[in-house]
């Protein structure tokens, strides 16, 4: 069956600009994650959801940042007023549910460069 | 917080040579652990998995043991193949707070040569 998908698989952007990242996880799956992998670092937490409602936003890095999942499927990560450092692969994933045994499935990520 | 740290690649090896890659973790609760494999223009992928102490968790010739008296999670593999040159990430979750979010060491390149 079909995978994480995320789109657009590169997006360069210049500084300051509002960009949209999408994610769909795999149909049924409850949970999802958003992860951001700077170059050369292992990927970082930035927020979860469960069903609609994001349940830990703890990792995002400041409120530049916001991710919407409106009908508990499709992901939207956010980010205004786009700064240099910002530039990283962000990652998907989602799993069953939330439970420590369920395996997270990734996407291949967007690649955002800010110019 | 939690942590994991493993060592620092890049790691060469010849085809059929015994690899070991090291992951220790600091975690406040109790973790399940996780080795996660990225092959060249590929996303991550779950390699293998263990969620309680002395638990081994095996696929496709890997290896890693749970060990809770080291805190420490080594992946190993007895023969590399080419194929298996990939960056390996160790993780944890921490099965005692919500959501199973997973932290990530620094992940290590393998280049295997024929």
């Amino acid at each position: 069956g079909a995978g994480v998908s995320q789109t657009p698989s590169n997006k360069v952007t210049e500084k300051g600009k509002y960009v949209e990242l999408r994610c769909d996880p795999i149909s049924g799956h409850t949970a999802l994650y958003w992860y951001r992998q700077s170059l050369g670092q292992g990927p970082e937490f930035l927020i979860y959801f469960q069903g609609t409602g994001a349940a830990d936003d703890s990792g995002l890095p400041n409120d530049r940042f916001f991710a919407v999942r409106p009908e508990g499927s499709v992901s939207t990560l956010k980010i205004q007023r786009t700064e240099r450092g910002d530039s990283a692969v962000y990652l998907c994933a989602s799993s069953l549910d939330t439970s420590g045994s369920n395996e997270q499935f990734f996407g291949p990520g967007t690649r955002l460069t800010v110019l | 917080g939690n942590s994991v740290t493993q060592m620092e690649g890049p790691v060469t090896l010849s085809e059929e040579a015994f690899l070991t890659i090291n992951c220790t973790y600091t975690a406040t609760g109790y973790p399940s652990l996780f080795w996660y494999v990225q092959y060249p223009g590929e996303g991550l992928q779950l390699l293998l998995k263990a969620t309680k102490a002395d638990d081994k968790g095996s696929n496709k010739g890997f290896e890693a043991t749970y060990r809770k008296e080291t805190t420490s999670f080594h992946l190993e593999k007895g023969s590399v193949q080419v194929s298996d040159s990939a960056v390996y990430f160790c993780a944890l979750s921490d099965r005692g707070a919500a959501g199973n979010k997973l932290t990530f060491g620094g992940g290590t390149r393998v280049l295997v040569k024929p």
